[in-house]
């Protein structure tokens, strides 16, 4: 597509419930990151993929976080047994190998209740 | 490590007036710099960039220099309109990955 699609773009879960958040990057980007925006905040780090290759997962607050893109396109964020301090905005972002030309998602507003 | 302040918000002007919205960062080695901008329910736009000293960034209006000295990018425009009306992210680059300010809210008044 023209753009970073994500889904869904709201989600409300239960705390103790697994959710799973879905990116399309623009078709042909290498680079893909995943970015928690907590209300008020900037986006934060969580992880980046060149094709299929998870590089750098560093920013994942716990262990309970997971991604993936199994065949570098496609990336799926995973949060088990959902707190309510996980509730932001995820934005995925994508790019084209060594272009700062990145386009983010408009993001998945998760709410843990 | 790497850290990007940006001034505090929300700023609030009225149509027409300059705007400059405050940047500076901390960093090792020399890091590309960018504003991204976030309209209400949407993701971040790129607003601009600057991937050396002394460059100057420049979209709708708005610009941005890259001051090593100062260690600042501060982003001004000389006169905004209401649909500028948008939370602002100044943002360092280094390596492959993004450090975000927190935002500054921006609103403009008819």
């Amino acid at each position: 597509g023209a753009g970073v699609s994500q889904s869904p773009r709201y989600k409300v879960a239960k705390r103790g419930q697994d959710v799973a958040l879905r990116c399309d990057p623009i078709s042909g980007h290498v680079s893909l990151f995943w970015y928690q925006q907590a209300l008020g905040q900037g986006p934060e780090f969580l992880t980046y993929f060149q094709n299929e290759a998870q590089l750098d997962k560093s920013g994942l607050p716990s262990d309970r976080f997971f991604a993936e893109r199994p065949e570098g396109s496609v990336s799926t964020l995973k949060i088990q047994r959902t707190q309510q301090e996980d509730s932001a905005v995820y934005l995925c972002a994508s790019s084209a190998r060594g272009d700062y030309g990145y386009t983010f998602g408009s993001g998945t507003r998760l709410t843990v209740v | 490590g790497n850290s990007v302040t940006q001034m505090e918000g929300p700023v609030t002007l009225s149509e027409e007036a300059f705007l400059t919205i405050n940047c500076t960062y901390t960093a090792t080695g020399y890091p590309s710099l960018f504003w991204y901008v976030q309209y209400p329910g949407e993701g971040l736009q790129l607003l601009l960039k600057a991937t050396k000293a002394d460059d100057k960034g420049s979209n709708k209006g708005f610009e941005a220099t890259y001051r090593k000295e100062t260690t600042s990018f501060h982003l001004e425009k000389g006169s905004v309109q209401v649909s500028d009306s948008a939370v602002y992210f100044c943002a360092l680059h280094y390596g492959q990955n993004f450090v975000f300010g927190p935002g500054t809210r921006l609103s403009v008044l008819p």
